[in-house]
């Protein structure tokens, strides 16, 4: 399966926006790239998905590479509440649901 | 709707015990999944179904059991406890695969002795 690489923690500013990187430099024509984020104590929340172009939702903006192989989540002001561990996954067109890699750990200051 | 509900919260089990996880939800959603996250790690997929009477192995099936005789039901079996399966385990479900998000359940923190 295709794996995916992020930085371990990133730091933002409150009300500034964040850009988190993921690579996946092995990505197949079929897998999907979902975002995930992990509050402390708590299950994992879908933030967004997509396959080929660049997608929008209220969370957030997701930014993927003409070749796929790179992919950004773009929360457009951070708030406290946003402190979270991000994950980027890839789920294979086929076989096995999704496989979480370590994520970023997002710390936001005030 | 309820949405992914799970029980026990916590659990402590001795090794050796048996025990069932339970898994429900009310969204009439064909996929269901099961996780376990281990301190400070990501998830890992332990077994998943893609609709009632069909399951399939993850990445971490070894000692433990999984069945879906219903869309809403999935509960996850830990067959004989050990310490190395002390975690917390999440259940999620979804209406598809590749292009649907998951919901994930509160999780269960199960602490083998």
């Amino acid at each position: 399966d295709a794996k995916t690489t992020q930085p371990n923690s990133m730091e933002s500013n409150e009300e500034e926006p964040v850009h988190l990187p993921c690579n996946h430099s092995t990505i197949s024509g079929t897998d999907y790239i979902h975002w995930y984020r992990q509050l402390p104590s708590q299950g994992p929340e879908y933030v967004i998905h997509g396959l080929t172009s660049n997608v929008n939702n209220r969370m957030a903006s997701l930014a993927i590479a003409e070749d796929r192989k790179s992919s950004t989540l773009i929360l457009h002001r951070a708030t406290l509440r946003d402190a979270a561990v991000y994950y980027c996954i890839l789920i294979p067109g086929a076989g096995n649901m999704l496989t979480f890699g370590g994520g970023t750990r997002l710390m936001v200051k005030p | 709707n309820a949405g992914v509900t799970q029980t026990p919260k916590f659990q402590v089990l001795k090794t050796g015990q048996s025990m069932t996880l339970q898994c429900a939800q009310d969204m009439n959603h064909e996929y269901m999944s099961w996780y376990r996250q281990d301190p400070g790690m990501g998830l890992r997929l332990i077994h998943y179904s893609v609709g009632a009477g069909i399951t399939d192995q993850g990445e971490v099936p070894n000692g433990y059991n999984v069945s879906r005789s219903t869309t809403e039901d999935f509960p996850l079996r830990l067959l004989s406890a050990a310490p190395s399966q002390t975690s917390v385990y999440f259940c999620a479900s979804s209406y598809g695969r590749l292009a649907y998000e998951q919901y994930f359940g509160p999780g269960t923190r199960l602490t083998v002795t």
